[in-house]
């Protein structure tokens, strides 16, 4: 079975300081990995995904992940965190059967 | 193009009632998925669909809670006899994924707020 663990429930961080949210997986075969980003009293939203190729992706917002598959770890990175970037945030992942198995989420707050 | 769209986005209901939710995924997507969220905490898996497969059904909480989806597109939540407990946000998302298609990301909809009085 595939699991997402998200470490931290709440990580806290001043504007402008470099931000990571955490993300671990376990499954079996090549892992499919996504962030997922809620912002209050909205929808989620995807924010980027590895499938392969370069371990380190982009998405939007400026935020990029690092796929590290000894750690088996994909953690969120910003090198500049904003205000407007306190949010909810999951990590995914898939495999070739194709269902997404979500973490628990951790809530990022920036303060100014 | 439109995105999911779940409907409706507010049910209050007495305790006992049954009610039924609504999911339009986006035209195409073959995965649909139902997940349960209270109060901004984690999502809670519910049950998956995936094209003409049997659907995966281990995350309904109890047999009071059902799901179909026709023709491969609509998908209903039923929730018989609601409990207090049910009250949460109910998520529907849906993505191209099939077999070997593994990494197309989902689309969520704005949800069902269902509150049980």
């Amino acid at each position: 079975a595939q699991s997402v663990a998200q470490p931290e429930d709440q990580v806290n961080v001043a504007e402008g300081n470099p931000l990571t949210v955490k993300c671990t997986y376990s499954v079996s075969g090549n892992p499919y990995l996504f962030w997922y980003v809620q912002y209050p009293n909205r929808g989620l939203q995807f924010l980027l995904k590895y499938i392969t190729g370069d371990n380190l992706v982009k998405g939007s917002y400026g935020f990029e992940a690092e796929f590290n598959k000894s750690q088996t770890s994909f953690h969120l990175k910003k090198p500049s965190a904003l205000v407007s970037d306190s949010a909810l945030y999951f990590c995914a992942v898939s495999a070739y059967a194709g269902k997404s198995t979500f973490g628990d989420g951790t809530t990022l707050t920036v303060k100014p | 193009g439109a995105g999911v769209s779940q409907s409706p986005s507010n049910k209050v209901t007495e305790k006992g009632k049954d009610v039924e939710l609504r999911c339009d995924p986006i035209s195409g997507h073959t995965a649909l998925y139902w997940y349960r969220q209270s109060l901004g905490q984690g999502l809670e898996f519910l049950i998956y669909f995936q094209g003409n497969s049997a659907p995966d059904k281990s995350g309904l909480p109890s047999d009071r809670f059902s799901a179909e989806r026709t023709g491969g597109s609509v998908s209903t939540l039923t929730i018989q006899r609601t409990q207090q407990e049910d009250s949460a946000v109910y998520l529907c998302a849906s993505s191209l994924a099939a077999i070997g298609g593994a990494g197309s990301p989902l689309h969520f909809g704005n949800g069902t707020r269902l509150t049980v009085t």
